[in-house]
């Protein structure tokens, strides 16, 4: 991805936390979404930061730091339907345009 | 429900015949994408449309092409596959500048995985 990097693959247990980190260039920076997407399916909306802090949705939360370029996505009490690859998305700025990274493909093992 | 729908799901083409993909959606969104998803790959946009404007992808090869007859419907118009060209194509709509939207989240479709023989 332009300027995104997050790690290509994680490994977990189920039931257990994991931390997806992210990483982008901050200028122009408008905004950091977090998709999912299982294999040969579309990506889904998971999360959405603007602000610096913790968003929390339910199993999965979301951290947004700016100054530091930085976000992570948490995932707790992981599941075996939560193997997927989880994207990191940059919002470009005036032209709302949606910059991707490669994407984290976690695995989930029992 | 509202969605994002886009056909075929799968479709098989030969190198140089011309293909065109589509996408519509229920959402009544201003804004349509087209995304390309190679193999382990980030999606990359290849253009998108803000109501009737075009805007196409600095490195978006001339091969590729898009209409949007309506606000309803977006095509994909690839000229002359090339074996590089098999990938998923992603279309994601969303909406922009209204009134009370928080953020600009994309919905995207399910996909057409595109083979070239």
């Amino acid at each position: 991805g332009q300027n995104i990097d997050q790690p290509t693959e994680m490994t977990a247990t189920e039931g257990a936390i994991v931390q997806i980190n992210c990483t982008y260039q901050t200028s122009g920076f408008n905004g950091l979404f977090w998709y999912q997407q299982h294999a040969g399916e579309a990506p889904t909306f998971l999360s959405y930061n603007v602000l610096d802090g913790l968003e929390e949705k339910g199993r999965f939360s979301s951290f947004l730091s700016r100054s530091k370029g930085y976000s992570y996505l948490l995932l707790k009490e992981l599941q075996m339907k939560d193997s997927a690859s989880y994207l990191c998305a940059r919002h470009g700025g005036a032209t709302n345009k949606l910059i991707f990274g490669t994407g984290t493909l976690l695995a989930v093992q029992p | 429900d509202a969605m994002v729908i886009q056909n075929p799901r799968y479709q098989v083409t030969q190198f140089g015949k011309p293909v065109t993909l589509s996408c519509s959606q229920t959402l009544n969104h201003n804004v349509m994408y087209w995304y390309q998803q190679k193999s382990s790959q980030a999606p990359k946009l290849l253009f998108h449309y803000y109501d009737k404007d075009f805007n196409n992808e600095a490195d978006t090869p001339d091969n590729f092409q898009s209409r949007r007859p309506n606000t309803s419907f977006c095509f994909l118009d690839i000229r002359s596959p090339g074996l590089g060209d098999a990938a998923m194509y992603l279309c994601a709509t969303s909406r922009e500048g209204a009134t009370g939207v928080d953020y600009n989240e994309q919905f995207f479709g399910p996909g057409t995985r595109l083979t070239v023989l």
